[in-house]
């Protein structure tokens, strides 16, 4: 059973390009969380969806936008892009939103933007 | 506002002694609180987590947590140290709901555990 999976590994961007990140999460599993974790920092929540509806949002720009497809799998697209978006990018799944329920974290993207 | 606090930003343990690394948050109700693990090049694992019962919760790989409300604490044990344990640890709190279910996680700065043969 393969857990969540993301693609790339790696990226390297320009200023003011545009990037596209993908996930697939666990088999099973119906939400997918995203999170920035900058160098040296804890993991700081973009956004989450359900349903193929974002659900809530982190205190991030409109240039961060997501969206997720009928099987479950999602995108995180940043316009724009900054040297501050710099960061590993990490998706999470879960079975529902519910408190307790265990997150399963893909290994992330290394965005760096140059 | 929810916040996690991880004093220390890194730490090193002799393989075999004892760790206990610190987690305190801020939060008006009972808090979910859970502490994660992050090897280099991988995503996060989940060690334990805590919502409701005995204070003393167990994990995977031989962690334990106990949750103090009167300090707002949340700190990660383990007896012994292995070298495999050197990692990056990560205590997290889901915030309250706002008129539905969330498990969106509030995570701290996290502390970097280094192993000393």
């Amino acid at each position: 059973d393969a857990g969540v999976t993301q693609s790339p590994t790696h990226l390297i961007k320009t200023r003011g390009q545009q990037v596209t990140l993908r996930c697939s999460p666990k088999s099973g599993h119906d939400t997918v969380s995203w999170y920035q974790q900058a160098l040296g920092q804890g993991p700081q929540f973009i956004f989450q969806y359900y349903e193929e509806e974002e659900r809530q949002r982190g205190n991030f720009p409109d240039r961060f936008s997501g969206h997720q497809f009928p099987n479950y799998s999602s995108e995180l697209n940043v316009n724009a892009l900054w040297l501050g978006d710099s960061a590993l990018y990490l998706c999470a799944s879960s079975s529902g939103t519910f408190r307790g329920g265990e997150q399963y974290f893909g290994p992330g993207t290394r965005l760096t933007v140059t | 506002a929810q916040s996690v606090t991880q004093p220390d930003i890194h730490i090193t343990v002799s393989e075999g002694a004892s760790l206990e690394l610190r987690c305190n948050y801020s939060y008006g109700a009972t808090p979910y609180l859970f502490w994660y693990v992050q090897s280099p090049g991988q995503g996060l694992q989940l060690l334990l987590k805590y919502f409701s019962g005995d204070t003393l919760v167990q994990g995977i790989k031989g962690f334990e947590a106990e949750f103090k409300r009167s300090q707002s604490s949340f700190n990660l044990r383990k007896p012994s140290v292995h070298w495999s344990d050197a990692a990056e640890y990560f205590c997290a709190v889901v915030t309250s709901n706002y008129g539905g279910a969330t498990n969106k996680l509030i995570f701290g700065t996290g502390t970097l555990l280094a192993v000393q043969p």
